[in-house]
């Protein structure tokens, strides 16, 4: 397994267009979380699935932002009307979580998003 | 309001000694806390993490020490090499819950 992957790792669109990255995870991982991360901050949380299931979303994501796994594999994130501060590093992380216990992150490379 | 607060944005120290790099927490639910290294152009890896049931935790060159009467955390390398230079960020969660939450990081440089 080569670990979490996302495409594209580059995006510059235009302000308004809409925008749709794509993580895969590694393949034996229950769970798949969605960061966002600006300069010079740490990767604030945006949601995340266990399964197919989302369990749980940011109140600071707005409605424009929409994620899915549909199969409890790869997820898609997507961005409807791009504003200009939604320019960030977007990243993907996948785990193993079992009952009682928490596990480590993996994250992949991000998707680094400019909105012009 | 901030829940990680890793207040050292930098840190430099020489090849060979010992960098600490520390974090403080506000939410007391926090049960587990981590240690991620990220390089340039890469997504953070995971390093060290430590449960509340415990106060020290070592892997290697790498100890991590959780106070949690004072809400402190703290990573310990030792010693330092110059391919630890990298910005480290503390995370927390709560073990049943799914997300982490992050400090903004501290850039270590490890001089030769």
């Amino acid at each position: 397994d080569t670990g979490v992957s996302q495409n594209p790792r580059h995006k510059i669109t235009k302000r308004g267009q809409n925008v749709t990255f794509r993580c895969d995870p590694i393949s034996e991982h229950n769970r798949l979380y969605w960061y966002r991360q600006t300069l010079g901050q740490g990767p604030e949380f945006l949601t995340y699935f266990q399964n197919e299931a989302q369990l749980e979303k940011s109140r600071l994501l707005s409605d424009r932002f929409s994620a899915e796994r549909p199969k409890g594999s790869f997820s898609t994130l997507e961005i409807q009307r791009t504003e200009q501060g939604d320019s960030a590093m977007y990243l993907c992380a996948s785990s193993l979580w079992q009952t009682g216990v928490a596990y480590e992150q993996y994250f992949g490379p991000g998707t680094r998003l400019t909105v012009t | 309001d901030q829940q990680v607060k890793q207040n050292s944005p930098s840190l430099s120290v020489q090849e060979g000694r010992i960098s600490i790099l520390n974090c403080d927490y506000t939410n007391s639910m926090f049960d587990y806390f981590l240690w991620y290294k990220k390089y340039p152009a890469e997504g953070p890896t995971f390093l060290i993490s430590i449960s509340s049931i415990k106060d020290k935790n070592e892997d290697g060159r790498f100890t991590v020490f959780l106070n949690k009467s004072a809400k402190h955390l703290s990573l310990h390398i030792v010693p330092s090499q110059p391919g630890d230079s990298a910005v480290y960020f503390c995370a927390a969660g709560v073990e049943n819950a799914g997300k982490s939450t992050f400090g903004d990081g501290t850039t270590l440089t490890v001089k030769p």
